[in-house]
């Protein structure tokens, strides 16, 4: 059973670039999850998405968004970087409705010089 | 709404003490409640989880929360402490719903010292 993946492992981007993250969910999941982590914070929820819609938000603003595939693959893409986007980006995948267990990768390292 | 708080930033203890780790939560109706164990440049692992029935439960690697519902809490524990065991460690709760997601608290880092 492969576990859920994430591309690439690091990144460095300048501010005002756009990137794009790359998750792929945990053979049998179906929900996509997400998360923020700041230096020295706990994870922060972006958004989630289950059938290839957005389920479900935090307070982040619309330049972070996100895609959904048929085989429940997930891309994060944020626009117009700033340099307190700098962070993990972690993704994590779960099969919608099993008591709220995630599982994640290993994340996204994302500095914006 | 829900929220989390992980009292102490920073843990220390001795190599063969006993590890304790708070964990407070705020929620409007029942909650699922995990523990997650992050090591240094890697992602979350699920150390254990509670979401109905024995309010003790057992996790990997020796831990064990205990869900105590009239105190709000869900504090970690592990009888007695190995070097291995130092890494950041994350209090989260979901509700019980179909959209559920993840609120963390911001973490206590355990260091284990020989």
């Amino acid at each position: 059973e492969t576990g859920v993946t994430q591309s690439p492992t690091h990144l460095i981007k300048t501010r005002g670039q756009q990137v794009t993250l790359r998750c792929s969910s945990q053979s049998g999941h179906n929900t996509v999850s997400w998360y923020q982590q700041a230096l020295g914070q706990g994870p922060q929820f972006i958004f989630q998405y289950y059938r290839e819609e957005e389920n479900g938000r935090g307070n982040f603003p619309p330049r972070f968004s996100g895609l959904q595939f048929p085989n429940y693959s997930s891309e994060l893409n944020v626009n117009a970087l700033e340099l307190d986007d700098s962070a993990l980006y972690l993704c994590a995948s779960s099969v919608q409705g099993a008591w709220g267990e995630q599982f994640f990768g290993p994340g996204t390292r994302l500095t914006v010089l | 709404a829900q929220s989390v708080t992980q009292l102490g930033s920073h843990v220390s203890v001795s190599e063969g003490a006993l590890v304790l780790l708070r964990c407070n939560y705020s929620s409007s109706v029942p909650p699922y409640l995990f523990w997650y164990v992050q090591y240094p440049n890697q992602g979350l692992q699920l150390l254990l989880k509670y979401t109905t029935g024995a309010t003790l439960v057992k996790g990997i690697n020796g831990f064990e929360a205990e869900f105590k519902k009239s105190e709000t809490s869900f504090h970690l524990t592990k009888p007695s402490a190995h070097m291995s065991d130092a890494a950041e460690y994350f209090c989260a709760v979901t509700l019980n719903s179909g959209y559920s997601t993840l609120t963390f608290g911001k973490g206590t880092m355990l260091l284990v010292s020989p």
